[in-house]
């Protein structure tokens, strides 16, 4: 089974369009990471959020950590066919080995120029 | 500043021979390291980590094995292949200690496919 599950699993829209991404636990996270991903490549971190109830923004991209921990929100507004990739959310949990990073399941979204 | 090395890109393998992928940092000392293995558009499992030379931790079952011979190497191994061994292999690496926004930076991957 998943520790992180991401929805939607895949996800297709026209540019300029509003898009919401999950990444959903039972577990509490420390801090939660979101990354994305181009084919052929490593995942490039794009923001961490450590505090519950935490929102950051960068640019086009809001991220949100939930109050309890254990989930977060990526929200892009006017997509641009640039945001096009896989993104990954990635926790590293309160109990067990903070050094390990668990990966969600994945978001592959194509944005249709 | 810090980098990662990840090599070879790509690899052809047949069934039963061996396999040796390698990963090098540079400009940081005493780094956790990682091995993940991708499927295609999915996301990653963690099949080893490191928090110092000689130390791995292994996460899966499985027939490959890792080591970490130098402070700044991480290697993954298979003495013989098998199909299900063929993804896309992604090491990486994130500062030593237990801070909890500790995030991991990658290297670029590779692709190996096993005929």
């Amino acid at each position: 089974t998943q520790l992180l599950e991401q929805s939607p699993q895949f996800l297709s829209i026209q540019e300029g369009e509003n898009l919401t991404v999950y990444c959903n636990s039972s577990s509490v996270f420390s801090s939660l990471q979101w990354y994305r991903q181009e084919p052929g490549e490593g995942p490039v971190l794009l923001v961490t959020v450590v505090t519950g109830g935490e929102v950051k923004k960068l640019k086009r991209l809001t991220f949100q950590f939930g109050d309890a921990r254990k989930d977060s929100s990526l929200h892009i507004t006017a997509a641009q066919p640039g945001d096009t990739g896989l993104y990954l959310c990635a926790g590293r949990r309160s109990s067990g080995s903070a050094r390990q990073l668990t990966f969600g399941s994945g978001t592959q979204l194509t944005v249709l120029p | 500043s810090q980098t990662i090395h990840q090599w070879p890109a790509t690899l052809v393998q047949p069934v039963g021979s061996p396999l040796s992928l390698e990963c090098t940092v540079e400009g940081t000392s005493n780094p956790n390291l990682y091995w993940y293995r991708q499927a295609a558009g999915r996301g990653l499992q963690l099949l080893f980590y490191s928090i110092g030379i000689d130390q791995i931790s292994s996460e899966v079952p499985q027939n490959l094995s890792a080591s970490r011979p130098q402070d700044r190497q991480f290697i993954l191994s298979s003495k013989k292949l098998l199909l299900s061994d063929s993804g896309f292999y992604l090491c990486a690496w994130s500062p030593p200690g237990q801070g909890a926004g500790t995030e991991a930076f990658f290297g670029q991957g590779t692709r190996l496919t096993v005929v």
